[in-house]
């Protein structure tokens, strides 16, 4: 399997742009999560879904960020309007979740986020 | 409130010797801990795991030990290798409050491993 897959791994963006992050699951999984990596606040959750349906969105930091998960195997995070203070790396982790199972959640290469 | 803690961001250690990596956690639903290794420009990998119903787990040269009175765990690496020189992080989760998918990670520690 090629893992989780990210795309794009950087992008470079002026404050006010949209700015789209895309994700693919590993086949078969069942959980997505997205997080955001800064030195601040080190790895936070931001959301995560279950069979496509989002669970828990507590971590969204405000209105200007959505995700969605329209099929099993893609996602997108998307920032409108983006900020320079959203400058950070935005990972993407799957897992597959069964009753009593560990949880490991095997996580994407990154996209690293700059808004100038 | 941060309910992980890895309250050391550093170590160095020198080749062939003992690298102990120390975390700390407040919530006690937390029964499943898990540590992750970070290269730069990469994700985070799985490293090893340990249910609470264990207080140790061995693979190969990493072993985690886990002391539920205390809310600590640890890792340990012997013998430590330069290759083993990465960002670790630690993490939770609880299969009590049904939210078993939800890590909770901590901050990371960074470890030098000197040739």
């Amino acid at each position: 399997d090629a893992g989780v897959i990210q795309s794009p791994r950087h992008e470079v963006t002026e404050m006010g742009q949209e700015v789209t992050l895309r994700c693919k699951p590993i086949s078969g999984h069942n959980s997505l999560f997205w997080y955001r990596q800064t030195m601040m606040r080190g790895l936070e959750l931001l959301i995560y879904f279950n069979n496509n349906v989002p669970i828990d969105d507590s971590g969204m930091p405000e209105d200007r960020f959505s995700a969605k998960m329209p099929n099993a195997s893609f996602s997108t995070l998307k920032i409108q309007p983006s900020e320079p203070r959203d400058s950070a790396v935005y990972f993407c982790a799957s897992s597959l979740e069964y009753r009593g199972g560990g949880n490991i959640q095997y996580f994407g290469a990154g996209t690293r986020l700059s808004v100038l | 409130d941060q309910q992980v803690k890895q309250n050391s961001p550093s170590l160095s250690v020198q080749e062939g010797r003992i690298s102990i990596l120390n975390c700390d956690y407040t919530n006690s639903m937390f029964d499943y801990f898990l540590w992750y290794k970070k290269y730069p420009a990469e994700g985070p990998t799985f490293l090893i795991s340990i249910s609470s119903i264990k207080d140790k787990n061995e693979d190969g040269r990493f072993t985690v030990f886990l002391n539920k009175s205390a809310k600590h765990l640890s890792l340990h690496i012997v013998p430590s290798q330069p290759g083993d020189s990465a960002v670790y992080f630690c993490a939770a989760s609880s299969h009590i409050t049904g939210a078993n998918s939800k890590l909770t990670f901590g901050k990371g520690i960074t470890l030098s491993v000197r040739p």
